[in-house]
């Protein structure tokens, strides 16, 4: 299966809280899962990747949770800010880690964070 | 500025006409991107290109093509234009052909087929 699932849709949070997203897959030969953060009139920025073999991954307040045998992946984002309010989207390559140039990405979660 | 330059940022035309995108990648980069993001089907993958060479194909549809030039500018283009191809038409570019140094995405054409 060439998917990958997010949820939630959209997500409001008041400043200071941690929203989580959640991803699920089902095809084991993805090997990288990155987030990419989109601002409105904006493209794609690569936030944060994790590869299979590592549990958590933490940089700043972004943190990915990996669960290899679930095949599920989360962002937390910790001491949300309002200038956090973006749309985020999970992604997942195939190949040795992500030696496959394509990313197949999740929906999309628009996070908003509120004053 | 990502350094991903896509012009035009935004297109209206009507149905059965075509359309040529541009992207000029971040100074480097080899290898380009196109994705296709709509409201339904979110960021799809259409095809990747790499030092001129046709790397990867995902979703494309037939009346779409693309191609990189030896100066690694790449141009996608939509012919016989449909009320469903109206979306968002993101370029990207990384160093190399692999995921996993991440891509730098420009701003997008935004698309409207009337």
């Amino acid at each position: 299966q060439q998917q990958v699932k997010q949820s939630p849709q959209s997500l409001i949070v008041q400043k200071g809280g941690i929203p989580i997203i959640n991803c699920a897959y089902e095809n084991t030969a993805f090997d990288y899962f990155p987030w990419y953060q989109q601002f409105p009139g904006k493209g794609p920025a690569l936030l944060i990747a994790i590869r299979p073999d590592v549990s958590e991954k933490k940089e700043g307040r972004f943190t990915i949770s990996f669960n290899k045998s679930a095949k599920q992946f989360s962002l937390h984002i910790m001491d949300s800010q309002p200038g956090d309010s973006a749309t985020y989207f999970c992604a997942a390559s195939m190949g040795p880690g992500g030696s496959q140039g394509n990313l197949i990405f999740g929906k999309g979660t628009k996070l908003s964070v509120k004053p | 500025d990502s350094g991903v330059t896509q012009t035009p940022k935004h297109l209206i035309t009507a149905t059965g006409q075509r359309v040529t995108l541009r992207c000029s990648p971040r100074s480097g980069d080899l290898s380009v991107y196109w994705y296709q993001q709509s409201l339904d089907q979110g960021l799809q993958f259409l095809i990747q290109y790499y030092n001129g060479e046709e790397r990867a194909k995902g979703n494309i549809l037939e009346r779409f093509s693309a191609q990189q030039f030896p100066d690694l500018h790449s141009e996608l283009n939509l012919s016989s234009l449909e009320l469903g191809d109206s979306a968002l038409y993101f370029c990207a570019s990384s160093v190399s052909g692999f995921s996993f140094y991440g891509y730098t995405f420009g701003s997008g054409t935004r698309l409207t087929v009337v």
